[in-house]
């Protein structure tokens, strides 16, 4: 089955620059989505089609893709971005599809 | 604005058949795809399936012998049974819009969600 690979955790301090990774054969095909979920909160999505934002999301979260590989980027990283961040994209056919693990933001 | 709502027993018995049901509201259910996902206690997202307003279904291969998602346009509903539940069904079950493309898998994203309802699975 096909499988999206995010490192557990990343550590920031405030101010400073966070990337997170997403890995995946299927990725130079399928486009690529962000979700950050804060504690006992539902998934909100941050990032879609790699690198749009939604409204109302703020602009220091971009997004980019090199071959299989999708980068999210937090830029001068806040206290209230704390949370877990999850990548979802599709398998190769786009029939099914899937959920990195997550990685956890902790900013010191 | 769209919102989701989910609904449903909060504690199922094993080998029992788990329903829940999302309501939509500020939106109508037509025209697009809408899709169950679920988070066990402590770890990542797992989806379930979608289904599009007109009743085709797709579902996570690895739950689809024991996952119905069906929908009714005239109550702006859609719903998830899941049968021969175990310990390890027991998770945060949400709803969402499968937004994007016309045609899923082509680029289709989860937005909104709903707030989430815990399911647990046990004697």
């Amino acid at each position: 089955s096909y499988e999206l690979t995010q490192p557990p955790s990343v550590s920031v301090s405030p101010g400073q620059t966070a990337r997170i990774t997403c890995s995946g054969d299927a990725l130079p095909k399928q486009y690529a989505y962000w979700y950050q979920q804060k504690p006992g909160q539902a998934p909100v999505l941050v990032i879609y089609k790699d690198s749009e934002r939604p409204s109302g999301i703020p602009e220091r979260f971009s997004g980019s893709s090199s071959g299989t590989t999708v980068t999210l980027t937090i830029s001068g990283v806040q206290a209230e971005d704390e949370a877990d961040y999850y990548c979802q994209s599709a398998d190769s056919s786009g029939t099914y599809e899937v959920f990195g693990g997550g990685t956890k933001l902790t900013v010191l | 604005q769209v919102q989701l709502q989910e609904s449903g027993p909060g504690l199922v018995k094993p080998s029992e058949t788990l329903s829940l049901t999302c309501t939509v509201s500020g939106g109508s259910i037509s025209s697009y795809y809408w899709s169950w996902i679920r988070q066990p206690p402590g770890k990542g997202l797992e989806w379930i399936g979608y289904i599009y307003y007109s009743g085709s279904t797709n579902y996570n291969p690895s739950l689809k012998s024991r996952v119905t998602i069906s929908v009714d346009t005239s109550k702006n509903q859609f719903s998830l049974k899941l049968s021969s539940v175990t310990a390890a069904d027991t998770a945060v079950y949400y709803c969402a819009r499968f937004a994007g493309a016309a045609v899923a898998g082509q680029y289709n994203w989860f937005d909104p969600w709903g707030q989430g309802t815990l399911v647990t699975v046990s004697s």
